[in-house]
């Protein structure tokens, strides 16, 4: 069955560094996203990507944040400068093309953590 | 923009039980309506979804209803099984696919 992979599973790093997370959606999805977990609390939505450029962004996504799809396969969510506000778990998502909402397939997340 | 309430935040049912989780959310426009479950460390894995014209719909032993009017939903677990215990999440979004989670209802079923 596919499945939306991401890497790395934990990531730890020090305050104020750059940090990248990988994901690779799904072949034949169109939509992408990224959603982030801070321990205890709600999925929360970052970003979506949709031909190759930002749909909708959250007031989370900051300047600090960034997403690319390099290559076509991989979907990269990129912080400039780490916060300790930062440390939480990752998900990336995507789904099939379509304005019509359908499933969105989460990945099984990064966790980053931020000393 | 999209409001997602969920309650209750924990449930604790004895195996062979039902649980009801409760969501209501505010923008009418929301037409597509998800339940995930999240197991620990895991990400949210799709159970079952409804969609606005649509009031009811049942897979096995899960089942959603929808209240357009009233902007609330709600999963039903019969039967419940040590293995349906999670984190699970109700969401609600627009036809642009950007879900809006509820802060979760942790289920534990007890033997």
């Amino acid at each position: 069955e596919p499945e939306v992979t991401q890497t790395p599973s934990h990531q730890v790093t020090q305050m104020g560094q750059e940090v990248i997370l990988r994901c690779v959606p799904i072949s034949n999805h169109l939509y992408f996203y990224w959603y982030r977990q801070i321990l205890g609390q709600k999925v929360e939505f970052l970003v979506s990507f949709y031909n190759n450029e930002i749909s909708e962004k959250s007031e989370i996504f900051d300047d600090q944040f960034s997403v690319e799809r390099p290559d076509g396969s991989n979907f990269t969510l990129k912080i400039r400068s780490t916060k300790l506000e930062d440390s939480a778990m990752y998900f990336c998502a995507s789904r099939t093309g379509g304005a019509r909402a359908g499933e969105l397939f989460f990945g099984e997340g990064s966790r980053l953590t931020v000393l | 923009g999209e409001n997602v309430e969920q309650h209750p935040s924990t449930l604790s049912v004895q195996e062979g039980d039902s649980a009801v989780i409760k969501c209501t959310y505010s923008d009418s426009a929301s037409n597509y309506f998800p339940w995930y479950k999240q197991e620990l460390g895991k990400g949210p894995q799709l159970i079952i979804d409804i969609r606005s014209n649509v009031g009811e719909k049942k897979d096995q032993r899960i089942a959603v209803t929808l209240n357009k009017t009233a902007k609330h939903f709600s999963l039903h677990i019969t039967e419940t099984q040590p293995e349906d215990s999670a984190v699970y999440f109700c969401a609600a979004t627009d036809s642009w696919g950007k879900l809006q989670f509820g802060a979760g209802t942790q289920v534990v079923v007890t033997p």
